[in-house]
């Protein structure tokens, strides 16, 4: 059965640096790979969507990729700023389209 | 705008009270979901619809039930029968099941006493 793991749970990081948040998951047979937002309280915002036939997505300041083979899908955040403070949720569909979800990485920029 | 909305924002009740939460869309999806997230743990599938009068046992079914009438809506009771209520619950929906983009409402934080 699929797993999806985030780490690590919590990252702090200074405005302006580059950053790499990971998601591993365990069966290669994923048809997609979805990124969330999710701010405290609140409800989840889709980031990107990767299909399993496609290696990554843009999207202003991020990028996600994935990396069937590796069981690894990586969202980087180009000139993180105190705005994009937030739980960074990742979940892969697995053969029934079920949705399988990390328990995310909340992620502090620091002004 | 189109989107997700769920109402209320906050709950509380009693144990051993039956409660509903709504859940409604403007976006014309015919898939609609229903997850409880807990802190520290991803989100877990209470149930899903592919269609109006169809609905699907996820993960966690037991203690909840659902009606999917109109395609719009997609609400969610929480039964005396579930043992551990507290919790935050999100709907979402998509296009059709399948590969697609699933898009989330604000969520209804319910707290049992």
């Amino acid at each position: 059965k699929q797993e999806v793991t985030q780490i690590p749970a919590a990252l702090s990081v200074p405005e302006g640096e580059n950053l790499v948040l990971n998601c591993s998951f365990t069966d290669s047979a994923i048809y997609n790979l979805q990124w969330f937002r999710q701010d405290p309280g609140k409800g989840l915002t889709s980031l990107l969507l990767i299909q399993s036939s496609q290696r990554e997505q843009t999207s202003g300041r991020l990028n996600a990729s994935l990396d069937k083979s590796s069981g690894r899908s990586t969202l980087y955040i180009a000139a993180s700023q105190p705005g994009d403070s937030a739980t960074y949720l990742c979940a892969g569909g697995d053969s029934n389209y079920q949705l399988i979800w990390g328990a995310g990485t909340k992620l502090i920029i620091k002004p | 705008d189109g989107g997700i909305t769920q109402s209320p924002k906050y709950l509380f009740r009693k144990e051993g009270q039956n409660v509903t939460l709504s859940c409604e869309q403007n976006l014309n999806h015919d898939a609609m979901y229903w997850y409880r997230q807990d802190p520290g743990q991803g989100l877990r599938l209470i149930y899903y619809s592919q269609i109006v009068n169809d609905f699907q046992k996820g993960d966690i079914a037991e203690g909840y039930s659902v009606s999917r009438e109109k395609k719009e809506s997609f609400p969610l009771t929480v039964t005396s029968a579930q043992k551990n209520p507290t919790a935050f619950y999100l709907c979402a929906s998509s296009i059709s099941r399948g590969p697609y983009e699933q898009y989330f409402g604000p969520g209804t934080r319910l707290t049992v006493t």
